[in-house]
């Protein structure tokens, strides 16, 4: 099975912030990883896939980027509404994700 | 509109039997794949298993292979999560997602459900 490890698990940020959250995979993926963003009560959003695919809708401040076994997701300048938690997913194989990075105001 | 829609919460006793569902409308139900993924409160994000329902080739996480089903009935455009015999530990946030490869193994998740709060207690 392939292990997803994202970093850090908490991140205290404030608005207008740059922000960089890490996942990193067990083994190679190529650039099979997407990312989502999970507000409390609500399903989870697609805003990349393929590594660095930005999802129809997606503001653009969001990015992502890696191949291989390390890749990131980058918010170029954090808006209030980003405050949530973010995991990665791989889909080299059967589907896994990452424990998540919960982003919180600083 | 192109959405699934969940089948409301469940509280169940354990060793209960339970089945959920999730209806696709608004796209060609038998055209793409359709997961299960599990959240146990306060936690993050595990994938179950995964259904195409145009030929019901089903894949299943090692972790849940042998406790739980998956199915679908493309005639209704509705897939299924099924418990044999519940236990406590299966008390979850159960949502069902639809990757955006279609028919091809991309399976990242652009469709959700809004979720099925499964409750298990005696």
């Amino acid at each position: 099975d392939i292990q997803m490890t994202q970093s850090p698990s908490t991140l205290s940020a404030s608005v207008g912030d740059r922000v960089t959250i890490t996942c990193r995979a067990s083994q190679s993926i190529s650039s099979w990883l997407a990312w989502y963003q999970q507000k409390p009560g609500k399903a989870p959003k697609l805003l990349i896939y393929k590594a660095s695919s930005l999802e129809s809708g997606v503001p653009s401040r969001f990015s992502g980027s890696g191949s291989g076994t390390e890749f990131t997701l980058t918010i170029s300048s954090l808006q209030p509404d980003d405050f949530a938690t973010y995991y990665c997913q791989q889909y080299n194989s059967y589907p896994a994700f990452g424990q998540g990075t919960k982003v919180e105001i600083k | 509109e192109v959405q699934l829609v969940q089948s409301g919460a469940e509280v169940k006793k354990p060793g209960e039997s339970l089945k959920i569902s999730c209806k696709g409308s608004g796209y060609s139900f038998t055209s793409y794949w359709i997961g299960w993924v599990r959240q146990m409160p306060g936690k993050g994000l595990e994938w179950m298993g995964i259904i195409y329902p145009g030929d019901s080739d089903t894949r299943y996480s090692p972790s849940f292979q042998g406790q739980v089903t998956i199915s679908a009935d493309k005639s209704i455009s509705t897939a299924y999560l099924q418990w044999s015999s519940l236990k406590a530990s299966d008390t979850a946030m159960y949502y069902c997602a639809r990757p955006g490869g279609g028919a091809t193994t991309d399976w990242y998740f652009d469709l959700w459900g809004r979720g099925t709060l499964v409750t298990v207690s005696s």
